[in-house]
């Protein structure tokens, strides 16, 4: 069956750095885009990042623009996410998520998230 | 990139109707037939109930339907089961913006 699982969250002083992980595993890796959502605490869900299928493109929400950086492994099947000069506003549970289209698409298929805290 | 509007909470009874309703713009909702909506039960992974305005993935029960009528988009809960509790989101594709989603509904079943 499809998982995805995420890893690497943790409490990060604001100005720092952290990466996450997503280790994905029953499905053919290389033939879905994948993408990083959010939800702060008390929040709704907020998209953050994609990368197509091959790794050829990706795109990034503004509030994020910049700072955090999307990639995949496709020899390990895991996607990542580079979070850079973190702010107290990027706290929150990060989700990953696969579609079939990067643009256009819907999120079948998520894990069940890691939380980020940054504070001092 | 704004939120998409949904009303903060709807409730209903077992076996009564629900619908949560998702306010765009001609930016998003109005303009794309790429509307989907997600379950999520807290601590769980959200789940994909509606993609492309109305289609149901296998294995969503029938009860779960979805429409748009200009900027607004709307997932209707039939037949509403205790399971059915949880927080419910909107997302739509939004042209550059890529996607922006709800500000997410609580259904509760009384």
């Amino acid at each position: 069956q499809v998982q995805l699982v995420e890893s690497g969250g943790g409490v990060v002083q604001p100005g720092r750095s952290l990466r996450l992980s997503c280790a994905a595993s029953g499905f053919t890796f290389g033939s879905y885009a994948l993408h990083w959502v959010r939800q702060a605490p008390g929040k709704g869900l907020e998209w953050v990042a994609v990368i197509a299928h091959d790794g050829s493109n990706e795109y990034y929400a503004d509030s994020v623009k910049g700072r955090f950086t999307i990639s995949r492994d496709k020899s390990k099947n895991t996607l990542s996410l580079q979070m850079n000069s973190l702010r107290a506003e990027d706290t929150a549970v990060y989700y990953c998520a696969r579609s079939s289209t990067m643009v256009r698409g819907r999120f079948d298929y998520w894990g069940q998230g890691t939380l980020v805290t940054v504070s001092s | 990139q704004s939120a998409l509007t949904q009303p903060r909470s709807v409730s209903g009874s077992p076996g009564q109707s629900v619908t949560i309703s998702c306010t765009g713009t001609s930016s998003d909702v109005g303009v794309y037939n790429y509307v989907s909506w997600y379950q999520h039960h807290p601590g769980n992974a959200p789940k994909l109930m509606i993609f492309d305005v109305y289609k149901r993935p296998s294995g969503v029960p029938d009860r779960f339907s979805g429409s748009k009528s200009g900027n607004t988009a709307s997932l209707t809960i039939s037949g509403l089961q205790a399971e059915d509790e949880a927080d419910y989101y909107c997302c739509s594709y939004a042209g550059s913006s890529l996607y922006v989603f709800g500000t997410g509904t609580k259904v509760t079943v009384l």
